[in-house]
């Protein structure tokens, strides 16, 4: 199976422009969570969604928002960028077998300037 | 509120030797997952291991082995016979409830020393 896919794996933005990631889970994987990660806040839930909805969210501002389709592929967006949004964004995958287990994408690297 | 802790920020460990990582963790759930996160300079994060709470028995996958104390809300990893691909940052996870509801700690990144 292929892995979980995120395009584009770098990307650099102005402060103030919106951004558009994408995320391929693995084939079969329902499940799409997207994380963010900083050096100094550590890897910061964002969001989940599973079936096209979102189950679960993390304590992150309105400008955060994703979506999901029916293929179950996934895309998070920010507008208004600001500086602290640079970070390296992952995504993962998970199937419906408990215990959840989370397959992570190479991630998409943010840099706002 | 849910809470991951990894006191050791950087650790190393000499080639063919065991390292043990520590991790804690803060809940008032009684049926969770707890797993161990590797990411190596590459980027990519992969599961190492997991454990269900509610199993007693320590989760082992090969040179990887955990020690679960359920009532310290303790949980483990020991790397055996260390290797140099092992050098990365690993994160503690812990998961409960329906979905995807994730906390990982701090991470720990571990040198291996040839």
């Amino acid at each position: 199976k292929a892995g979980v896919t995120q395009t584009p794996r770098y990307l650099i933005k102005t402060r103030g422009q919106q951004v558009t990631l994408s995320c391929s889970p693995i084939s079969g994987h329902r499940s799409v969570s997207w994380y963010q990660q900083t050096p100094g806040q550590g890897l910061q839930f964002l969001f989940e969604y599973f079936s096209e909805t979102q189950r679960n969210k993390g304590n992150f501002p309105g400008r955060f928002s994703g979506r999901q389709f029916s293929n179950s592929r996934s895309e998070m967006n920010v507008s208004t960028l600001e500086l602290g949004d640079s970070a390296l964004y992952l995504c993962a995958s998970s199937g419906l077998e408990q215990p959840y287990e989370q397959y992570f994408g190479p991630g998409t690297r943010l840099t706002v300037t | 509120a849910q809470t991951v802790t990894q006191s050791q920020p950087e650790m190393s460990v000499q080639e063919a030797e065991t390292v043990t990582l520590s991790c804690t963790y803060d809940t008032s759930e009684s049926d969770y997952y707890l797993f161990w996160y590797k990411q190596p300079p590459s980027r990519q994060m992969i599961l190492v291991i997991r454990q269900e709470a509610y199993k007693q028995q320590n989760a082992t996958e090969n040179r990887f082995s955990v020690n679960f104390q359920k009532a310290a809300k303790s949980f483990s990893l020991k790397i055996s016979d260390s290797q140099l691909g092992d050098a990365a940052m690993y994160f503690c996870a812990y998961s409960w409830g329906y979905g995807q509801n994730f906390v990982f700690g701090p991470g720990t990144r571990l040198s291996v020393l040839p």
